[in-house]
């Protein structure tokens, strides 16, 4: 049971556009969620959070959607750059489960030039 | 660098050796966290621990599988008589505290069973 979704697998962006990656969850438990960037042969490293009280969380060039109704948040990334190009996961987590992050698949996002 | 440290890098091991794999959180972090990472997935749960306690391991397997991490020195995670399944990348994070706090990652361990 896949509680948390990353339905594309892979998407490609022009660099200058906007990028939008996508994530959806099952679990109306969780309050904390997360978004990851990862490089080859590199640990996730932590891009932005929110948590379950906001709707958008701002950090330079990176925002956060969440519309807890539609279990559904996004990530917008504008302008993407070459350096975007990675794979991009999803969290998850509930104060009730120790907040343990539930993780997407992943989405890699390439940027062309 | 003050970022988790995790080692080796990469590990290699045969059928029925033993596997260890070490952790040091981020300084001023008490909370560690080991995940495992199979080709093509995402990463899934195995255990979170604090200093001296092990606080959930509802993600790790019963048998096999173990982890520590004491009053001195990193987390362990040790896999005793290691079968080609558990081939894969286990991933290691810390965070100051619980609720708002962002995990972060080291490098991860790469786990080859010959």
């Amino acid at each position: 049971d896949q509680q948390v979704k990353q339905n594309s697998p892979s998407l490609s962006v022009q660099e200058g556009r906007i990028s939008i990656l996508n994530c959806d969850y099952t679990n109306s438990m969780f309050d904390y969620f997360l978004w990851y960037k990862k490089y080859p042969a590199e640990g996730p490293t932590f891009l932005i959070s929110i948590s379950s009280i906001k709707d958008k969380n701002e950090d330079g060039r990176f925002t956060v959607f969440l519309n807890k109704s539609a279990k559904h948040l996004s990530l917008h990334i504008v302008p993407s750059q070459p350096g975007d190009s990675a794979v991009y996961f999803c969290a998850a987590s509930a104060t009730d489960s120790n907040y343990q992050l539930i993780w997407g698949a992943g989405t890699k996002l390439i940027i062309k030039p | 660098n003050a970022g988790v440290m995790q080692n080796p890098r990469h590990l290699v091991r045969r059928r029925g050796q033993e596997a260890r794999l070490r952790c040091s959180p981020m300084k001023g972090h008490s909370h560690v966290y080991w995940y495992r990472q199979l080709p093509e997935e995402g990463l899934k749960f195995m255990v979170y621990l604090q200093k001296e306690n092990i606080i959930d391991e509802s993600g790790m397997p019963k048998e096999r599988f173990s982890a520590e991490f004491p009053k001195e020195g990193p987390s362990i995670l040790r896999i005793q008589q290691v079968v080609r399944g558990d081939s894969a990348a286990y991933f290691c994070a810390s965070s100051s505290g619980t609720g708002d706090q962002p995990q972060h990652f080291g490098d991860g361990t790469r786990l080859s069973i010959l």
